[in-house]
C-alpha cells in the first residue's frame, strides 16, 4: 500500500508552547488529508479534512485557531496545535487520499504536554 | 450523519480458531467499508476493504462480508495467531459525506497461544 509518514512519532512540550506535526504522503499525491484525534482506548475522533491549496474544513466542536492546519502542497499537510495545554495531550493521527476513497494512516504522534 | 456499531469490544480467541467482528451502518448511501488493524502506539494499518458492489472479498485468512440490505458488514479470521492480537476498526464511507470515514469504537482482539 501507499506510504504516509508522520513526524514526529512523539513530542513532549511545555504548556503555552506550540507543536507542529507533519505528515507526509510518500509515494503518491495527496488531494485530500485527514486530521484525527485519538484518546486512550477510544476511537478515532475526526478533527479536520483539508484539501490541497484550500482551508481546511473542520468538524464540529474542534476550534480552528488552535488546531491550525495547512496543506501546501499535494504531499505535505501540517497540524499546528497552539497554545498547548496539557488537556491537549494526545494521540494525533493522519490519513491521505488520492483520490478515490482508499486513505492511508500515518503512524501518529504521541503529544504530551506538561 | 452516518454512525457506524461495532461489536464486540473485546474479543479472546485460542490461537487457531477464527475470530468474527461484526459493525452495522446507517447511511444507505455508505459504499466504501475498509477494516483497519491498530497496534499498540501505532496508527492503523489497512487490512481489507469492501465496496457496495461486492458481497465478499477475501485475502488469505482475512475475508469481508457485506450485506447491504441489512447495511451490516463483517470481518472474519481464520487461523489466528498471536500476530493478530490487535484493535481493529470498521468504517463507513459515504460520497454524502465528502468521502468521510465513520470509525466503528474498535474490537480488542486478543489471540492466546
Amino acid at each position: 500500500g501507499a506510504v504516509v509518514s508522520q513526524h514526529p512519532s512523539r513530542v513532549i512540550c511545555k504548556s503555552g508552547t506550540s507543536v507542529k506535526i507533519e505528515c507526509r504522503s510518500l509515494d503518491f499525491q495527496a488531494t485530500t488529508m485527514f486530521w484525527y484525534r485519538q484518546f486512550p482506548k477510544q476511537s478515532l475522533m475526526l478533527m479536520a479534512t483539508s484539501n490541497e491549496g484550500s482551508k481546511a474544513t473542520y468538524e464540529q466542536g474542534v476550534e480552528k485557531d488552535k488546531f491550525l492546519i495547512n496543506h501546501a502542497s499535494l504531499t505535505l499537510s501540517t497540524l499546528t496545535v497552539t497554545s498547548a495545554h496539557p488537556e491537549d495531550s494526545s494521540f494525533y493521527i493522519c490519513s491521505a487520499r488520492e483520490g478515490g476513497s482508499l486513505a492511508f494512516f500515518g503512524q501518529g504522534t504521541r503529544l504530551t504536554v506538561v | 450523519g452516518e454512525n457506524v456499531e461495532q461489536h464486540p469490544s473485546t474479543l479472546s480467541v485460542q490461537e487457531g480458531d477464527s475470530a468474527v467482528i461484526k459493525c452495522t451502518y446507517s447511511d444507505s448511501a455508505s459504499n466504501y467499508f475498509p477494516w483497519y488493524k491498530q497496534e499498540l502506539g501505532k496508527g492503523p494499518q489497512l487490512i481489507i476493504d469492501i465496496r457496495s458492489n461486492v458481497g465478499e472479498k477475501k485475502d488469505q485468512r482475512i475475508a469481508v462480508t457485506l450485506n447491504k440490505t441489512a447495511k451490516h458488514f463483517s470481518l472474519h479470521i481464520t487461523e489466528t495467531q498471536p500476530e493478530d492480537s490487535a484493535v481493529y476498526f470498521c468504517a463507513a464511507s459515504s460520497p454524502t459525506n465528502a468521502g468521510k470515514s465513520t470509525f466503528g469504537d474498535g474490537t480488542t482482539l486478543t489471540v492466546k497461544p
